[in-house]
C-alpha cells in the first residue's frame, strides 16, 4: 500500500460545485500538507497541519478549506469551484525536518 | 520567511554529459534542504536531503548535492546524464521551526540522445 493515498485521482466538476479531495497516510507523521501544482509555478502551499488541532493557511488558501479528521486524514474542500482552480493537487506528510512523502496527485478540472 | 530559487526552468543536456541544476535558498535559521524528482504523471519522490550532517549529500540514481552556506546554495549534480533522468526536479527548504516545506518553481531536465 502507498504511504500517502489521494482520492479521487481525476475529477471533472462544474463551476460553482463543492468538491472534496481526500488524503490518508500510513507514515504516522503529525504534519500534513496540501499543495497545488501549476506549470511553471512549482508547488504552492494551500494549507498545512502540524497536528489534529493545528491548521494553518498557506500562500494560496483563498477559495479552499481543510479538515483534519484524524492524524492520518486530511481533506481539502473547494466550496464553490472556479475554472482557475483547475490544477494538479498533491497531499503530503512529513516528519519534523520536512522530509515529505507525497500522494500520486489529484488532477482536477473545473469546467 | 524562507524561499527557494531555481535558476533555469528548462535544462537540456546530452546523454553522458554533466547535469547541473541550480538551487539557492533563503532561510533565517539553519535549513533542511531537499531535492525531489517528478516523472511524468507521477507524484514527487525524494532524491536526496541535507539535514545538517555532511555537506556533500549523495542520493539515488547517482545524483549528489553540496550544501554551501556561504553561497546559500544546494546545487544538484550528476556526472553523466542518462535518458531516464528526464524529469522535473524541485528543490525545497524547511527548518526546525513551524514553517512548512517550501518549494522552488522546478527545473525540467531534458536529455538528448
Amino acid at each position: 500500500d502507498a504511504d500517502v493515498t489521494q482520492t479521487p485521482r481525476n475529477r471533472i466538476t462544474k463551476t460553482g460545485k463543492r468538491i472534496m479531495l481526500e488524503c490518508s497516510q500510513t507514515k504516522g507523521h503529525d504534519r500534513m500538507y496540501w499543495y497545488r501544482q501549476d506549470p511553471g509555478l512549482g508547488l504552492r502551499l494551500i494549507y498545512y497541519s502540524f497536528d489534529v488541532k493545528d491548521i494553518n493557511k498557506g500562500e494560496i488558501s483563498d477559495g479552499y478549506s481543510v479538515s483534519r479528521q484524524a492524524q492520518a486524514k486530511f481533506s481539502l474542500s473547494l466550496e464553490s469551484a472556479i475554472p482557475n482552480q483547475t490544477a494538479l493537487y498533491f497531499c503530503a506528510t512529513s516528519d519534523f525536518r520536512g522530509e515529505a512523502f507525497f500522494g500520486q496527485g489529484t488532477r482536477l478540472t473545473v469546467v | 520567511a524562507q524561499s527557494v530559487t531555481q535558476l533555469g526552468s528548462h535544462v537540456s543536456v546530452s546523454e553522458g554529459a554533466l547535469v547541473l541544476l541550480r538551487c539557492n535558498y533563503s532561510s533565517s535559521v539553519p535549513p533542511y534542504l531537499f531535492w525531489y524528482v517528478q516523472y511524468p504523471n507521477q507524484g514527487l519522490q525524494l532524491l536526496l536531503k541535507y539535514t545538517s550532517a555532511a555537506t556533500l549529500v549523495k542520493g539515488i540514481n547517482g545524483f549528489e548535492a553540496e550544501f554551501k552556506k556561504s553561497e546559500t546554495s544546494f546545487h544538484l549534480t550528476k556526472p553523466s546524464a542518462h535518458m531516464s533522468d528526464a524529469a522535473e526536479y524541485f528543490c525545497a527548504v524547511s527548518d526546525t521551526g513551524r514553517r512548512a516545506l517550501t518549494f522552488g518553481s522546478g527545473t525540467r531536465l531534458q536529455v538528448q540522445p
